[in-house]
């Protein structure tokens, strides 16, 4: 059974960058023909898709954080990371990782981290 | 890239039936079958209950249906139970492998 866990700092401060990991567990991850996501969710608010990553490295973004956003992918760690630069307070929030979409799977996140809660303070 | 529509809350009692509907546009879920809907109870992940328009994952109850007319996608639950209260947001592929999610419906068991 397919699990992600998110890791990273819970403060960062603003004009800084961002970074978290996602590990994946129970698969093989570097064999397997998937695409992975991180996905963001400011406290009350809804879901935003920040950008996936094929196991192949080739990456999207969404195009309202693209200046801002790298996702990169390490399939000897099982793992792949993301990194928002020059974050404000409006970047806080809960960031998930999560498989999908599209590659072997449905168009959809099937399968969804814990989320990890990230706030931008000085 | 607008968040697609939904209704900001509904409700209903024990075994009845509601509706969600989630709107878009002619670019987005009217184009393509890549709609998707996620459950959501409080402080915990997303959940997967429907993926393209229709199609129920292994494990989600029958009791969760999806579907789409033009522009517009829908998710029905019957048979309403109180685990079913949550929040429910949909999402739709809307082009240039670009992803855009529904502001979200808060569901309320009466």
């Amino acid at each position: 059974q397919v699990q992600l866990q998110e890791s990273g700092p819970g403060l960062v401060k603003p004009s800084q960058t961002l970074s978290l990991t996602c590990t994946v567990s129970g698969g093989s991850f570097s064999s397997d023909y998937f695409y992975w996501s991180w996905i963001r969710q400011p406290a009350g608010k809804g879901l935003e898709w920040i950008g996936r990553i094929y196991t192949s490295g080739v990456t999207n973004y969404n195009p309202s954080l693209k200046s801002r956003v790298t996702i990169s992918i390490d399939t000897s760690r099982n793992q792949f990371s993301l990194k928002l630069s020059s974050v404000t307070a409006a970047d806080t929030a809960v960031y998930y990782c999560a498989r999908g979409p599209g590659g072997a799977t449905s168009e959809a996140f099937d399968i969804w981290g814990q989320g990890t809660m990230v706030t931008v303070s000085s | 890239q607008s968040a697609l529509t939904q209704p900001a809350s509904v409700s209903g009692s024990p075994g009845q039936s509601i509706t969600i509907s989630c709107t878009g546009t002619s670019s987005d879920i009217g184009a393509y079958n890549r709609v998707s809907w996620y459950q959501q109870h409080p402080g915990k992940a997303p959940k997967l209950i429907i993926s393209d328009v229709d199609k129920r994952p292994s494990g989600v109850s029958n009791r969760f249906s999806g579907a789409k007319s033009g522009n517009t996608a829908s998710l029905t639950i019957s048979g309403l139970q109180a685990e079913d209260e949550a929040d429910y947001y949909c999402c739709s592929f809307v082009g240039s492998v670009t992803w855009v999610f529904g502001g979200g419906t808060e569901l309320t068991v009466l």
